[in-house]
Order: structure tokens, then sequence, then C-alpha cells
């Protein structure tokens, strides 16, 4: 079964642009989470969508949002982009069942430098 | 609010041998998962043990295992015959038990090195 994807892998942009990230979870999963990771904040959580629903939000400005389709597939979008938002975002995958089946599954990250 | 403390900044272990990596955590739940992820130089992040609360049981996963002391809130990680693809960052994590949303919350890491 494949893993989580996340396209693309590397991306540069400049201050003010805005930028869309996309994640592929493990087919039947569910459930889709995005982490922020930088060397001065570590690990993030953005929000997490479940059933085409943000189920939870992280503490980010409104200039980070997301959603995900029918298919579960996710996206998140930065607006007006700073330079504060160069991180690694990696985007998590799970089944949403009980138990070990609520595990997180991680993609390869997307690494967004902004100049 | 749910804390996860590392307080490791980095770590050293000879190849073979066994090292213990500390995890700390506070929570007022009672029903909560413990997790301990491995980030290699490649930048994926890589389930490697996971523990549920309510299990007085320690998860063991071949060379990996935890030592759970749910009073003391502490979970940390033993790995045994280290090998040199160990070296990697390892996260502490923790999430509240199912029924809630996933959020993770992260320990800031160990940076694990294995030498020869």
């Amino acid at each position: 079964k494949a893993g989580v994807t996340q396209t693309p892998r590397y991306l540069i942009k400049t201050r003010g642009q805005q930028v869309t990230l996309s994640c592929s979870p493990i087919s039947g999963h569910r459930s889709v989470s995005w982490y922020q990771q930088t060397p001065g904040q570590g690990l993030q959580f953005l929000f997490e969508y479940f059933s085409e629903t943000q189920r939870n939000k992280g503490n980010f400005p409104g200039r980070f949002s997301g959603r995900q389709f029918s298919n579960s597939r996710s996206e998140m979008n930065v607006s007006t982009l700073e330079l504060g938002d160069s991180a690694l975002y990696l985007c998590a995958s799970s089944l949403a069942l009980a138990g070990d089946l609520d595990t997180q599954y991680f993609g390869p990250g997307t690494r967004l430098t902004v100049l | 609010a749910q804390t996860v403390t590392q307080s490791q900044p980095e770590m050293s272990v000879q190849e073979a041998e066994t090292v213990t990596l500390s995890c700390t955590y506070d929570t007022s739940e009672s029903d909560y998962y413990l997790f301990w992820y491995k980030q290699p130089p490649s930048r994926q992040m890589i389930l490697v043990i996971r523990q549920e609360a309510y299990k007085q049981q320690n998860a063991t996963e071949n060379r990996f295992s935890v030592n759970f002391q749910k009073a003391a809130k502490s979970f940390s990680l033993k790995i045994s015959d280290s090998q040199l693809g160990d070296a990697a960052m390892y996260f502490c994590a923790y999430r509240k038990g199912f029924g809630t949303a996933s959020k993770l919350t992260f320990g800031t890491g160990t940076r694990l090195q294995v030498t020869l």
C-alpha cells in the first residue's frame, strides 16, 4: 500500500505570494493532519480534516487554511507569505478509528522557502 | 494544555550498544496515547513505537522498547543493539484518547548519533 504523498517536495516563493501544498493520504485513511516544522518552534499542529470538515485547528493566523476533498486528499494554502513561513510542512493521515487504528503516518514533507 | 518535554538535545551511542532516550509529559487526561517517531536526515517522520495509557504492559517493537511510568508521566525509549541506521532525530509525541481530534503534541526532539 502506498504511503502518504506530498507535492511538491520543494518550493521557493517570495514574500507576499500565496502557496498551495497537496497531500494524498494512505488509501482508506479518512483523517489528514498538517504540521509545520521549524528549527525555532519545532513541530506545531496546523489543522486536521476529517470527512471534508476541519475537526481541529492549531494556533496559526488565518493566512493558513486548508480543505479536504471527498477522496480524502487535502490541500493547505498559505496566503501573503512571510519570511517566517519558511518551514517543512508535514502531512499525516490516519484511519481515524479506535485505538491503534488512529495512529498517524507521515508523508515526506514539503520544504517551503520564502525569499 | 498538554506538554511534552525531551531534556536530552543530543545523545550518542556506540554501534551494538543500548541507549535510552527520555521523555516526560504533562496531562490531566486519563485516556491518551504516546508515540516515538524517528526523523532521519531524509526528513520523513517514521513511527517507531506507540503506547496506550490504559495498558500497563510496556510496548516493544523488535530492538525498540519503552518504559512507561504513568504515575510519573514518563515515557522513555530504549534502543538495543544500536545500528548506524538508527541515527536520527527522535520525537516523543502525545495524543488525547480516541474520540477527540487527533492532534499530536511533540517534544523538541533528541538527536541520536551512532558511532562505530
